[in-house]
């Protein structure tokens, strides 16, 4: 099971690009890595999910290096509502019935006016 | 069209009471999962259920929880004899595909205070 390190917390301005790395160095050769946003008395919401390289979809980007050991969340020109708890986890594709998605305490985003 | 649904929103038992709490996953939704959320912690997975069958319970923390999804629609958490430690809130969530990193629609979870 590959855990996650992620900064605890984060503050940002509003309107700035905010990134918030993942580590996970225990990745294995067929693990995702995804990231999922929560807000305060809501469920997680999934975000972004990548293999390797970048993705990009209409919130959010993701940056993974070639080793794969880490990932980058970029979210661009954050707003007062982008403020949230962003979980990044890791996990194997090719498994069913199995649990093993690690959400970990997340980084806490609060976003300044 | 309608997400995951779960009820009740909020529940508060006296210690040694039994709970049972609901969740109506989005349908057609062939994986439902539970989570136990403790303040300030990220999701902790309890239990998966493909359809009915319930595959992997390895997340309930004791046998007085208990799960089930009979029909492989709705599901219910139950918990028995509470005590003050299964304080926290109960997340569910179902997804498409039995893939653990198909994209999981979470309900907005049942707030559970034991007394």
């Amino acid at each position: 099971l590959a855990k996650t390190t992620q900064p605890i917390s984060m503050d940002s301005y509003e309107g700035q690009e905010v990134n918030i790395t993942c580590s996970h160095n225990n990745i294995a050769t067929n693990d995702y890595i995804t990231w999922y946003q929560q807000f305060p008395s809501q469920g997680p919401r999934f975000i972004i999910q990548g293999y390797k390289t970048k993705v990009t979809n209409e919130v959010a980007s993701l940056f993974i290096p070639a080793d794969r050991k880490s990932s980058t969340l970029s979210l661009p020109r954050v707003s007062l509502s982008d403020t949230a708890v962003y979980y990044c986890l890791v996990g194997d594709g090719y498994q069913t019935g199995a649990n093993n998605l690690f959400f970990g305490t997340g980084t806490r985003l609060t976003v300044i006016p | 069209g309608a997400g995951v649904s779960q009820s009740p929103r909020y529940k508060v038992a006296k210690r040694g009471q039994d709970v049972a709490l609901r969740c109506d996953p989005i349908s057609g939704h062939v994986s439902l999962f539970w989570y136990q959320q403790a303040l300030g912690q990220g999701p902790e997975f309890l239990t998966y259920f493909q359809n009915e069958a319930q595959l992997d319970k390895s997340g309930l923390p004791s046998d007085r929880f208990f799960a089930e999804r009979p029909e492989g629609s709705v599901s219910t958490l139950k918990i028995q004899r509470t005590q003050q430690e299964d304080s926290a809130v109960y997340l569910c969530a179902s997804s498409l595909g039995t893939s653990v990193n198909n994209e999981q629609f979470f309900g907005p979870g049942t707030r559970l205070t034991v007394l």
